[in-house]
């Protein structure tokens, strides 16, 4: 499968720690992107890379989530002590120079 | 801040109405429209409109672009449950390099 691939897909954890989602995206992709959608909304843009470099994260992200590439292929998703509103399904995209992105299934967080 | 906002929410018909979705835009250094069908898992890329009132069509679906109106249409004829979805669509910001959605439009198509 050459698409973009997402986990875990599913993730439940306590308030308080810490999770990490991993984004492999298509291969000859240079631009990445995390989203997080929750129901009955479309996808929040969180933060977005080229090749390694973090261009622009959202100014509504808190400072507990942090986003890395850091060889310009696969991307982590970092959400420090999590609380209840974070959970969400955190989409993972990539495009290539055309501005069609192509999502991953997800990695859906259910915080407790 | 960038702003797409779709109309209806939601809409409910019967296989063979024929509906139309709409979107409207607030985006700086606008490049592109784009058009997605999302069913139970993520986005899948339906058009990309770029220029002003040029139809883009695949099948029962088309589409079309008016930027002095800073708005988009999405129309499905003979609709059939399987286009049964939520249909977003998002604004590309060139120099931001991102898309920012709307809240998306959920169609459910009766039989």
């Amino acid at each position: 499968d050459t698409g973009v691939s997402q986990n875990p897909r599913h993730k439940i954890t306590k308030r308080g720690q810490n999770v990490t989602f991993r984004c492999d995206p298509i291969s000859e992709h240079n631009r990445l992107y995390w989203y997080r959608q929750t129901l009955g909304q479309g996808p929040e843009f969180l933060t977005y890379f080229q090749n390694e470099a973090q261009l622009e994260k959202s100014r509504l992200l808190s400072d507990r989530f942090s986003a890395e590439r850091p060889k310009g292929s696969f991307s982590t998703l970092e959400i420090q002590r999590t609380e209840q509103g974070d959970s969400a399904m955190y989409l993972c995209a990539s495009r290539d120079s055309t501005r069609e992105l192509f999502f991953g299934e997800g990695s859906r967080l259910t915080v407790l | 801040e960038d702003k797409v906002v779709q109309s209806p929410l939601s809409l409910v018909v019967h296989e063979g109405d024929t509906v139309t979705l709409n979107c409207s835009y607030e985006v700086t250094n606008f490049r592109s429209l784009l058009w997605y069908k999302q069913e139970k898992k993520a986005p899948t890329f339906l058009f990309m409109l770029t220029s002003s009132g040029i139809e883009k069509k695949s099948g029962r679906l088309s589409s079309i672009l008016d930027k002095k109106e800073l708005s988009s249409i999405l129309n499905i004829t003979a609709t059939q449950t399987g286009d049964s979805a939520i249909y977003l669509c998002a604004g590309h910001n060139t120099n931001a390099g991102k898309s920012t959605f709307g809240d998306g439009t959920t169609l459910t198509v009766k039989p």
